[in-house]
């Protein structure tokens, strides 16, 4: 099936430091979600954008969605160790079918 | 946000027996819902949306008659395995949405010895 471009992969930080992560797409989205899924667990959803160009904040996060509906960014600041996990963005149509970014594992050294 | 109960959370079957996983949408309701399958170190893969009162429609290269939905009211979809095999261990998800946001379960790792 259909997958966004996720990237990086992996990454390795200190603690305290801020961390940046993108998706894009070959198709147009209305919607662009990013999820972190911790391990056995479901994902759970941190943002949600809705407009080309809005950027949205939720605490430490902020996320962007792209002016081309095609890409988005999640920026994580003064990262802690609980935000270990991995983060998957994904996008959506109308009809809330959502597909994924292949994930980006975040390991952060104390 | 929106609460997606999901059960059970580890179920371990022999191979050929049949497993059911439920997915309850728990605050509100969901005329539809998706079935998600996810392999160790991967991304979520779609299988099937689940339709409130009707078929379910499943993605490309999924089997209908081995991986049966039920949608039978606007809280509960189940995900029936049917004649599970060792290949058929894995993670399964279920969402349900609430406009354009999809919540998910805490989902279901199987596995078939």
């Amino acid at each position: 099936g259909q997958q966004l471009n996720q990237s990086p992969q992996s990454m390795f930080i200190q603690e305290g430091e801020d961390v940046s992560m993108n998706c894009t797409s070959s198709s147009i989205f209305n919607t662009w979600l990013w999820y972190k899924q911790d391990p056995g667990e479901g994902p759970v959803l941190l943002i949600a954008l809705y407009k080309a160009g809005e950027l949205t904040s939720n605490g430490r996060l902020t996320a962007q969605f792209g002016i081309t509906r095609k890409d988005s960014f999640l920026n994580i600041s003064a990262s802690i160790p609980s935000d270990v996990g991995i983060y998957f963005c994904a996008g959506a149509w109308g009809a809330q079918k959502l597909v994924f970014g292949q994930g980006t594992r975040l390991t952060i050294n104390p | 946000g929106a609460v997606v109960s999901q059960h059970p959370s580890r179920v371990i079957c022999k191979s050929g027996t049949s497993v059911k996983i439920e997915c309850r949408s728990l605050d509100f309701q969901a005329t539809t819902m998706f079935w998600y399958r996810q392999f160790p170190k991967q991304s979520l893969m779609l299988m099937a949306t689940s339709n409130e009162g009707s078929k379910a429609t499943y993605e490309q290269g999924v089997e209908k008659d081995k991986f049966l939905i039920n949608h039978a009211s606007l809280t509960l979809s189940t995900l029936t395995v049917t004649s599970a095999h060792p290949e058929d261990s894995s993670f399964y998800i279920c969402s349900g949405s609430v406009n354009t946001e999809a919540f998910f379960g805490q989902g279901t790792r199987l596995t078939v010895v």
